[in-house]
């Protein structure tokens, strides 16, 4: 049973727009939430996080969206460009744990 | 600074043969963590080790087993290979361990373990 889910696969956006990338979750002890960027022959790279005590954090063109009562986030990239094109992994934590649980990954391919 | 490295790139055993992969951290980090990535799938937690102990475990069988050395660098070991072990590993340092609030971790490339 997936308690991360990120239910869609891939995800194309012309340069210059905003990518939205959605995350769904279904335990409600988890309380601290990151996304992670993977390029080929590469391993994740973190790229930002969200404690459940905040609804948004902001990181240059990045932006976490958190809604608790739908057990839902977002990752916001504006603009897009070229190189964000890459998977990008929702993981979420529970309690003291250190141990994240991660989604499959969203494909996102950014178009010159 | 050098970054999380592991060894070997790629690797093809056959099933029922063992496999050791491994890992070196971080300079700075003493705590490693060990995924396993299957096709389409996200990174699956297996254990992690912190000052040489293991400091949790996924749900993995015991054919899993880890060490974790002085200098923090740290092997993976699977016994009795499957099929179905065929995936990326992927290996995470960081710093702190129990009672740390340290979440972020630093990946490795990874090793592609084909078991055929």
């Amino acid at each position: 049973d997936q308690q991360v889910k990120q239910n869609s696969p891939s995800l194309s956006v012309q340069e210059g727009r905003i990518s939205i990338l959605n995350c769904d979750y279904t335990n409600s002890m988890f309380d601290y939430f990151l996304w992670y960027k993977k390029y080929p022959a590469e391993g994740p790279t973190f790229l930002i996080s969200i404690s459940s005590i905040k609804d948004k954090n902001e990181d240059g063109r990045f932006t976490v969206f958190l809604n608790k009562s739908a057990k839902h986030l977002s990752l916001h990239i504006v603009p897009s460009q070229p190189g964000d094109s890459a998977v990008y992994f929702c993981a979420a934590k529970s309690g003291g744990s250190y141990i994240p649980t991660f989604g499959r990954g969203t494909s996102l391919i950014v178009h010159p | 600074e050098t970054g999380v490295t592991q060894s070997p790139t790629h690797l093809i055993k056959t099933r029922g043969q063992q496999v050791t992969l491994r890992c070196s951290s971080q300079s700075g980090h003493n705590t490693v963590s060990w995924y396993q990535q299957a096709l389409g799938q996200g990174p699956q937690f297996i254990f992690q080790y912190y000052r040489e102990e293991e400091n949790g475990r996924g749900n993995f069988p015991p054919r899993f087993s880890g060490l974790q050395f002085p200098n923090y660098s740290s092997e993976l070991n699977v016994n009795a290979l499957e099929l179905d072990d065929s995936a990326l590993y992927l290996c995470a340092s960081s710093w702190g361990g129990p009672g740390t609030t340290s979440y972020e971790q630093y990946f490795g490339p990874g090793t592609r373990l084909t078991v055929t």
